[in-house]
């Protein structure tokens, strides 16, 4: 079945640093891929998405590349925040089969200022 | 500004009592969907409806669960009786069908004692 595989967190950085969360993804057909971020306290919200291959997706310095020879989509910022403290999802929907999105497990970014 | 909102907040309640969590989807949204969240499991999809019709329970613990929609601006979440083990904070989630990005509520943070 479809699946998400991100790595595991704590993530602690220190505030400027180049941050990458790596995400990749098992799934029938091309899905679209997204990156969620939940701060404290909150639900989650959309922080970016990619439709088809080779789509970069970008939203407040994050960015994020949908590879499909790697089925990857690694969430990069070059230089952190600590507001940037969350955690974040990575995530792909089911293709139009139904309205499900699968999120895998996030991933939790402290920075430190 | 739009936004997905959830009541109550917070909810503290003794194990067998019966708990109801109430979620206003964004007007017009034809799809919602409830969420568990806790440390162990991360992010459990429980159920979703589109225009109002229950697509998928799967995830939801029959015996004790129930999800429905009395009214395109109403989903409810009930649990009775309700367990420590179902302490957790519950998101709830709405959008268009077929669609691609789900706007998350708040949360309600449920602890059963």
């Amino acid at each position: 079945g479809d699946s998400v595989t991100q790595m595991e967190g704590p993530v602690t950085l220190s505030e400027e640093a180049f941050l990458t969360i790596n995400c990749t993804y098992t799934a029938t057909g091309y899905p679209s891929l997204f990156w969620y971020v939940q701060y404290p306290g909150e639900g989650l919200q959309l922080l970016l998405k990619a439709t088809k291959a080779d789509d970069k997706g970008s939203n407040k310095g994050f960015e994020a590349t949908y590879r499909k020879e790697t089925t990857s989509f690694h969430l990069e910022k070059g230089s952190v925040q600590v507001s940037d403290s969350a955690v974040y999802f990575c995530a792909l929907n089911r293709m139009n089969r139904d309205d499900k999105i699968i999120f895998g497990k996030g991933t939790r970014l402290h920075i430190l200022p | 500004d739009a936004r997905v909102t959830q009541t109550p907040r917070d909810k503290v309640t003794e194990m067998g009592q019966e708990v109801t969590m109430r979620c206003q989807p964004i007007l017009g949204h034809n799809t919602v969907f409830w969420y568990r969240q806790t440390m162990k499991q991360g992010l459990e999809l429980l159920a979703y409806f589109r225009n109002r019709a229950p697509l998928d329970d799967s995830g939801m613990p029959k015996d004790r669960f129930s999800a429905e929609m009395p009214d395109a601006t109403l989903a409810t979440l009930k649990i009775q009786p309700s367990e420590p083990r179902d302490s957790a904070v519950y998101f709830c989630a709405s959008g268009f069908a077929l669609q691609e990005t789900q706007y998350f509520g708040p949360g309600t943070r449920l602890l059963v004692l």
